[in-house]
């Protein structure tokens, strides 16, 4: 496997249950992203993990609980979702250079999330 | 709050004809402004991307420019083909990725 792959690729779900979505990224980044995509809507940057530790939450319900193991995994844990939840979730990873802290995301193909 | 206003939502074209869609950003301290394209059922992906030294970047057929002054910046697509079909992102950053902030999308149509 090369670059950012995530699984599942396809996720549905009852409002009660408990999943997750992995993550995992062969490009040796030291930073890792979650994303939920929207239809017509941007993207919103969810989680973000720089050498393991987390840097950014931008206010995400405690409903998704992020785990990053290591450097090269990310999870997201989902537990008691509600139907507007449902959509594409990205993960990212990029690396992070001293004194430069854009570039390039690199996206996992994503995971389409259904909440019933 | 810092926005970033994408427009057209949707634009089709003829193929071989050119491309253009406009981003607006809201925040004077950006000064990274990348372009992803993301094909139907496929990740988004970096086309381009310009930062605030300079105005203008070219990569074969595609090409950004940025105006500091008015706050936008554009992606200019020649000679389209089909292959150039997809939606494309424009985003905004200050400094980190962290801070990326992203347009609503362009669906791009290259009609035969």
């Amino acid at each position: 496997e090369t670059g950012v792959t995530q699984t599942p690729r396809h996720l549905v779900m009852g409002m009660t249950n408990k999943k997750s979505l992995k993550c995992e990224q062969h490009l040796g980044h030291n930073a890792m992203y979650w994303y939920k995509q929207s239809a017509k809507k941007p993207l919103e940057l969810m989680f973000v993990y720089s050498l393991e530790e987390r840097v950014e939450n931008n206010s995400v319900p405690s409903r998704f609980s992020p785990e990053c193991p290591n450097s090269s995994h990310l999870f997201l844990h989902l537990h008691t979702l509600q139907p507007e939840d449902s959509a594409l979730y990205l993960c990212a990873s990029s690396q992070l250079l001293a004194g430069v802290n854009t570039g390039e995301l690199f996206f996992g193909e994503g995971s389409r999330l259904t909440v019933l | 709050g810092e926005n970033v206003e994408q427009h057209p939502s949707t634009l089709s074209v003829q193929e071989g004809d050119s491309a253009v869609i406009k981003c607006t950003y809201s925040d004077s301290a950006s000064n990274y402004f990348p372009w992803y394209k993301q094909e139907l059922g496929k990740r988004p992906q970096l086309i381009i991307d310009i930062r605030s030294n300079v105005g203008e970047k070219k990569d074969q057929r595609i090409a950004v420019t940025l105006n500091k002054t008015a706050k936008h910046f554009s992606l200019h697509i020649t000679e389209t083909q089909p292959e150039d079909s997809a939606v494309y992102f424009c985003a905004a950053s200050k400094g980190s990725n962290y801070q990326l902030i992203w347009g609503a999308g362009t669906k791009l149509i290259i009609k035969p």
